[in-house]
C-alpha cells in the first residue's frame, strides 16, 4: 500500500500557485518524498525529490516540514498544461527500487 | 534528460492473440526495468520488476505465464501478453532508472493495449 495520503483532487485558477499537500507519517529516516505528475494518458514525469530540505528546480518547490511527516508541492505559477494527476511516493533512493503509487490528486488548472 | 521508449505506443488485438510490448532506454543502461499497467481512472500498480540476464520477479496476483518478460539487452526489456483477452485491456507503462543517477527513475510514454 501507498504510504502516502493526499486530496483526491483539487482546483486552480490559472495563473496562481498551486499547493499540493501530502501526508506522509509513517516515512523512515532513509526515505526521500517525490513527486511525479501524469498528464492523461502519458507516462508519469518526474518533477522533483527532497529528503529533508526544501527544494526547487524549473518546475516546482517542495517543501518538507521539519519532522518530515508532510510536504507540499507548490506550483509557482499554474498553467492549463499542469492539469494531471500528481502522485507523492516515499522511496528510499536506491538503484532499483520502485514506486508505490497512490491515488493522487487531480489537479485542474481552471482558466 | 534520459528517455525511456515504449513501443507501440497503441495496440488493437483479437481475444486470444499474443501481443508484445518493447520497452528501450535510449542512452542509458538499465539492468532493471518495471513494468506497471493501469486501468481506466486508477493508478499505475506494479506487475514485474525485470532484471537484465535473469529472471523477471513478478508481484502477487500476476501470471508469469500469462505476461511473459524478457530482458535480454541493458537497453531492453519485453513485456509479452500471451493469450490476451478483453480483461487485458490497459495501459502499459515501464521504467527504469539511470545507474549513474538514480535520484529519478525514468517512465516511458505508456502502451494502450485493447483486445476485442
Amino acid at each position: 500500500d501507498a504510504k502516502t495520503t493526499q486530496p483526491p483532487s483539487m482546483d486552480c485558477a490559472e495563473g496562481r500557485a498551486a499547493n499540493l499537500p501530502c501526508n506522509h507519517s509513517t516515512i523512515s529516516g532513509n526515505e526521500y518524498v517525490y513527486w511525479y505528475r501524469q498528464i492523461h494518458s502519458q507516462g508519469p514525469q518526474y518533477i522533483i525529490h527532497g529528503l529533508k530540505n526544501n527544494e526547487t528546480n524549473e518546475m516546482a518547490s517542495l517543501i518538507i516540514t521539519e519532522d518530515r511527516k508532510s510536504s507540499t508541492l507548490i506550483l509557482p505559477h499554474a498553467t492549463l498544461r499542469d492539469t494531471a494527476v500528481y502522485y507523492c511516493i516515499v522511496r528510499v533512493n536506491n538503484y532499483g527500487q520502485n514506486f508505490v503509487f497512490g491515488p493522487g490528486t487531480r489537479l485542474s488548472v481552471l482558466p | 534528460g534520459a528517455v525511456v521508449s515504449q513501443h507501440p505506443s497503441w495496440v488493437i488485438c483479437k481475444s486470444g492473440t499474443s501481443v508484445k510490448i518493447e520497452c528501450r532506454s535510449l542512452d542509458f543502461q538499465a539492468t532493471t526495468m518495471f513494468w506497471y499497467r493501469q486501468f481506466p481512472k486508477q493508478s499505475l500498480m506494479l506487475m514485474a520488476t525485470s532484471n537484465e540476464g535473469s529472471k523477471a520477479t513478478y508481484e502477487q496476483g500476476v501470471e508469469k505465464d500469462k505476461f511473459l518478460i524478457n530482458h535480454a539487452s541493458l537497453t531492453l526489456s519485453t513485456l509479452t501478453v500471451t493469450s490476451a483477452h478483453p480483461e487485458d485491456s490497459s495501459f502499459y507503462i515501464c521504467s527504469a532508472d539511470q545507474r549513474k543517477s538514480y535520484n529519478e527513475q525514468f517512465f516511458g510514454p505508456g502502451t494502450r493495449l485493447t483486445v476485442l
